[in-house]
């Protein structure tokens, strides 16, 4: 079955420092890949997706993510931190030929950011 | 352009009680969605619909119902709230139900069954 793994449920940074957030996914297939962040009290917004091509791929907010296929993995990366990227982040897999836009989220990565 | 709107905020329902979360977007899209948000769960997918008058079962369809007679309102119907529905719901759109396509979130009602 289709599943994405974030192994760090929270993470704190200090302000200026780089930002890791790993995701791990197992699908058989190709997949399309997300990255959503949630603010506290808000929803998801998305920050980046990867459905082919460049595997190094830029989003908003100085975020970007590396496909890397022999690894399944889907990092996210972000040279350095400011408080306001204090937030959860949930990566997500969209599976293909579904018919309908089905996304396999992670259980999120809560990011804290120190002063 | 509001984008993806949900009400109510907060909601606190009894055992049994009957309600509605109602969701709206005003950007045309044809495909809306509905999850369930639970601590150390991620989201994950109730219902859906492709377009006005088509709807469909996700991944945890048990316990709610939904419609879709307008592009524009997409509402989930709990008929008989259980603890179990305690939950964050979040309702999203997008353009198309292609998988490539953006899905916009709204930003989501907490609702606690006592």
């Amino acid at each position: 079955a289709q599943s994405v793994t974030q192994p760090d449920i929270h993470i704190t940074v200090s302000e200026g420092a780089s930002l890791e957030l790993r995701c791990n996914y197992s699908y058989g297939a190709t997949p399309y890949l997300f990255w959503y962040v949630q603010s506290p009290g808000q929803g998801l917004q998305l920050l980046l997706k990867y459905f082919s091509g460049d595997t190094l791929v830029q989003g908003i907010k100085g975020f970007e993510a590396e496909f890397k296929r022999s690894q399944s993995s889907f990092n996210l990366r972000k040279p350095s931190v400011h408080w306001s990227d204090a937030a959860e982040y949930f990566c997500a897999v969209g599976l293909m030929n579904t018919g309908f836009q089905k996304l396999v989220f992670g259980t999120g990565t809560r990011l804290l950011v120190s002063p | 352009n509001a984008g993806v709107t949900q009400t109510p905020k907060f909601q606190v329902l009894k055992t049994g009680q009957s309600m509605t979360l109602q969701c709206a977007q005003d950007m045309n899209h044809e495909y809306m969605s509905w999850y369930r948000q639970d601590p150390g769960m991620g989201l994950r997918l109730i219902h859906y619909s492709v377009g006005a008058g088509i709807t469909d079962q996700g991944e945890v369809p048990n316990g709610y119902n939904v419609s879709r007679s307008t592009t524009e309102d997409f509402p989930l119907r709990l008929l008989s709230a259980a603890p179990s529905q305690t939950s964050v719901y979040f309702c999203a759109s997008s353009y198309s139900s292609g998988s490539t396509d953006t899905q916009y979130f709204g930003p989501g009602t907490r609702l606690t069954v006592l």
